[in-house]
Formats: C-alpha cells, structure tokens, sequence
C-alpha cells in the first residue's frame, strides 16, 4: 500500500459546482496534513493546512478523520481558475513530508 | 522577498556530463529539501537538510550528492548524468528544524532538466 494515495482524476465540472477530494494515508502515527494546489508546468503552493477539527478558508473546507486514515478537501462554488492539481501531504515524525501524486480539477465555463 | 530561488531554470546535459543545481532562501529557513517530479510519479524526496551542517538521504538518493553550504544556501550536483534523471527539480525550505516536515513547504520556481 502506498504511504499517501489520491484519486488522480481527472474531475471536469462546471463552474459553481461542489467537488470534494479524498486522500489516505497509511501510517497512523502522521502528525500533519496539508493540500498543496500546482497549476500546470509550476511549483506547488500550500492551499491549506488540515486541523483535527476541520478548517475552512473561504470556499475551501478540509477534514481529517484520523480513525479511518483520510483526509478530505470540499470545494465549493467552483470557479474557472481552481482548475489544477490537488496534492495531499502528510508529515510521518522523523521524516520530510509525503507527497500524494495530485488529483486533477479541471473546472469549465 | 524572493521566497526560494532555484538556478538555472533550464539546463540539458549529455549523459556522463555533471553540473550543480543552486537553490537560496532568504526566509531564515531552518529546513532545506530537493524533489523531483516525474509524471506519474507526483513528488519525490532526494536530500533534506534538517538544518545547517546536516543532510539526509530522501526516498530516491542514488546518483546526487548535496551540500548545505550555509543556512541559505542548498545545492544539488549531479557527478554523471543519466538519462533517467530527466525530470523537474524543485527546492524548498520550511521553518521546520528538529520536527523536520511538520511546517509547510516554500518551493522555488523549479528547474527543467534534460539528460540526452
């Protein structure tokens, strides 16, 4: 079993719909959890840090369920320009950060 | 602020031939990290530098050598290219030091390599 695994996509939705991401992990000891966005041919950028509690910024919301090892992100209102790839990232103590291979959203008009 | 600064952003080698990857942080940074991306392949560690003066190999380590020259600075030299190593490096830093990987990660802009 892989450490971090996502959906690659491609989602396609139109513009205004919800899409929600999934991502597991395998070690349960991960400390930290994190959505990264790459557009095309560009370097990742942190979108979000992921909280036991769940955190939301704007119309991003992000969940972690520790007890079935996955952590989520929901997008709502989708616009044309939160068409990229969507990382997951997850710490695992004593190690650098893990990286998912990216799920893929492309949002149309 | 420039963040990460990555150099050259281009580079195609011959295979056998050797060059260095430069990478800078001007965000007192205690942690330092190279990746390479491969399509399909999402994100991979080579060498991480916790802090300064220390370095650790990374999931795919064979065939780089690295050097933490100072708390900014972090290179990657590749000593005989190989076709195989074609692919997108990227630098980053992160505040993180004893705790390596539980602080976001700031990546440079990326370097394009190609081995013929």
């Amino acid at each position: 079993r892989k450490e971090v695994e996502q959906d690659p996509g491609p989602f396609n939705v139109p513009e205004g719909a919800t899409v929600a991401f999934n991502c597991t992990y395998s070690n349960s000891a991960s400390q930290s959890f994190f959505w990264y966005r790459q557009d095309c041919r560009k370097e990742p950028k942190l979108l979000m840090s992921v909280y036991s509690s769940g955190n939301e910024d704007g119309r991003f919301t992000a969940q972690l369920n520790r007890a079935s090892q996955y952590i989520s992100l929901l997008i709502r209102d989708s616009k044309l320009s939160d068409s990229a790839t969507y990382l997951c990232v997850v710490h695992q103590a004593g190690t650098a950060l893990i990286f998912g291979k990216g799920t893929t959203l492309s949002v149309s008009s | 602020n420039a963040g990460v600064t990555q150099t050259p952003k281009f580079q195609v080698l011959k295979t056998g031939q050797s060059m260095t990857l430069q990478c800078a942080q001007d965000m007192n940074h205690n942690s330092m990290y190279w990746y390479r991306q491969d399509p399909g392949m999402g994100l991979r560690l080579i060498y991480y530098s916790a802090s300064e003066g220390t370095t650790d190999k990374g999931e795919v380590p064979n065939g780089y050598n690295v050097s933490r020259l100072n708390k900014r600075e972090f290179s990657l030299r590749l000593e005989s290219a190989a076709p195989s190593q074609t692919s997108v490096y990227f630098c980053a830093s992160s505040e993180g030091g004893a705790g390596v990987g539980n602080s976001p990660l700031h990546f440079g802009n990326g370097t394009r390599l190609t081995v013929t």
